[in-house]
This record gives structure tokens, C-alpha cells and sequence, in this order.
């Protein structure tokens, strides 16, 4: 099946420093990646779609100076959060589908912890 | 506004002892429901996707059943295994397919 693979799995930063998160398929192109967040007991929020080769579209209220989405290959979408605040420590977790009509698989998810 | 709402938010079961978990939504136009389980610090895991009302899919120990305004999970004869959180998402309305907003999820604990 498909696996999508994601880097690191936890991250810990200070204040006003930027971390970059991988996101990779690896058995699968992937065309479009997609982006969520998760607080703990709320739902998965869908941050910005990702597509390879052009602009990500993010969704209401997500600042995209903020979040910087690059999908600069079809196995390979990065995150990046940039001047980080502790109020953006989530988690963040990619996803991406196979062939057509193939469910969205999602990686394993990236803890980050701003201090 | 699209929603989806789970519950209960929280089950806990004997092994063994069988139940249903929820999921109610209001989407114009659906072009899929999907279940995922959840492990805790884990990404989703695909389960299911049901696309019309009447819809059943099987596997191992779980079903889940469609209607017009929500989708059941049952499970049978639960194992300790089997706990883990259970999301279910549908596509947002005028979005593409996979563009995807979550319930918050059943919370299931089996207890041996």
C-alpha cells in the first residue's frame, strides 16, 4: 500500500527560530500533498494543499508567511514554520494519495514543541 | 458549513463486548465518507470509504454502514487491540475530493 513517510517525527525549538518538516511518498508519486494540524483532542485541521510544481492554496486563516509549503518533487512536500511561537507547537501531519481513486495516506506526524 | 460530529466522544468496552460508533454530517453533495483510526502520536491509518447510502464494507472486526446523514462503525467482539481513536471525514463542499474535514473522534478502549 501506500506509504507516506514524515521527518522528523518530534522537533523541539526555541522562540523566533524556523523548523523545516518533510513530508515523502515512497512507493507512490504524489501530485498533491495536503497539510493538517492537530490540537490535543480536536479534530485534524486542514492547513493548505500542496502542489508540486506551483503555489500551495492554504485555507482561511492560515498565514502563509507563516507556514511555507514547497513541493518541489513529485515524491516530496516541506513545511516550514517559520519564527516559531509557542502557540504554534501542534502536531502537523501530511498526506497524500496514489493513484486515482485511491484513499489519502497519511505520514506518522511531526510533534513540534516551541519553547 | 460542512460538519461532522462523532460520538461519543469517549468508549470504553469489556473485550469482547460489542457497539457502534457514530458519525453525523451535513455536506452538500457528498462525494465520500471516510474512517481512519488513530494511534496515540500517530498519523491516521486508512480504514474505509463508503461513497452512497446503503453502503457496507467489512474488515476484520469492523463495518461500516452509510445513510443520507450518517455512517456507523460497529464493531464486533472487540480485542484490546482495537483501541484507538476513529475519525471520520468528508471532502469540503466545493473542494476537491481530498480536501478533507475531521470529527473529532471516538476515543475506544477495550479492556481485557
Amino acid at each position: 500500500g501506500a506509504v507516506v513517510s514524515q521527518h522528523p517525527s518530534r522537533v523541539i525549538c526555541k522562540s523566533g527560530t524556523s523548523v523545516k518538516i518533510e513530508c515523502r511518498s515512497l512507493d507512490f508519486q504524489a501530485t498533491t500533498m495536503f497539510w493538517y494540524r492537530q490540537f490535543p483532542k480536536q479534530s485534524l485541521m486542514l492547513m493548505a494543499t500542496s502542489n508540486e510544481g506551483s503555489k500551495a492554496t492554504y485555507e482561511q486563516g492560515v498565514e502563509k508567511d507563516k507556514f511555507l509549503i514547497n513541493h518541489a518533487s513529485l515524491t516530496l512536500s516541506t513545511l516550514t514554520v517559520t519564527s516559531a511561537h509557542p502557540e504554534d507547537s501542534s502536531f502537523y501531519i501530511c498526506s497524500a494519495r496514489g493513484d486515482s481513486g485511491s484513499p489519502l495516506h497519511f505520514g506518522n506526524g511531526t510533534r513540534l514543541t516551541v519553547t | 458549513e460542512d460538519q461532522v460530529t462523532q460520538s461519543p466522544e469517549a468508549l470504553r468496552l469489556q473485550e469482547g463486548e460489542s457497539s457502534s460508533l457514530n458519525c453525523s454530517y451535513t455536506v452538500s453533495g457528498l462525494r465520500g465518507l471516510f474512517w481512519y483510526r488513530q494511534d496515540p502520536g500517530k498519523g491516521p491509518e486508512f480504514l474505509f470509504t463508503l461513497y452512497s447510502a446503503g453502503e457496507e464494507k467489512e474488515k476484520e472486526r469492523l463495518k461500516a454502514t452509510l445513510t443520507k446523514k450518517e455512517s456507523f462503525l460497529h464493531i464486533t467482539a472487540p480485542k484490546p487491540e482495537d483501541s484507538a481513536t476513529y475519525l471520520c471525514a468528508v471532502p469540503y463542499s466545493g473542494a476537491g475530493s481530498y480536501q478533507l474535514t475531521f470529527g473529532k473522534g471516538t476515543k475506544l478502549s477495550v479492556i481485557p
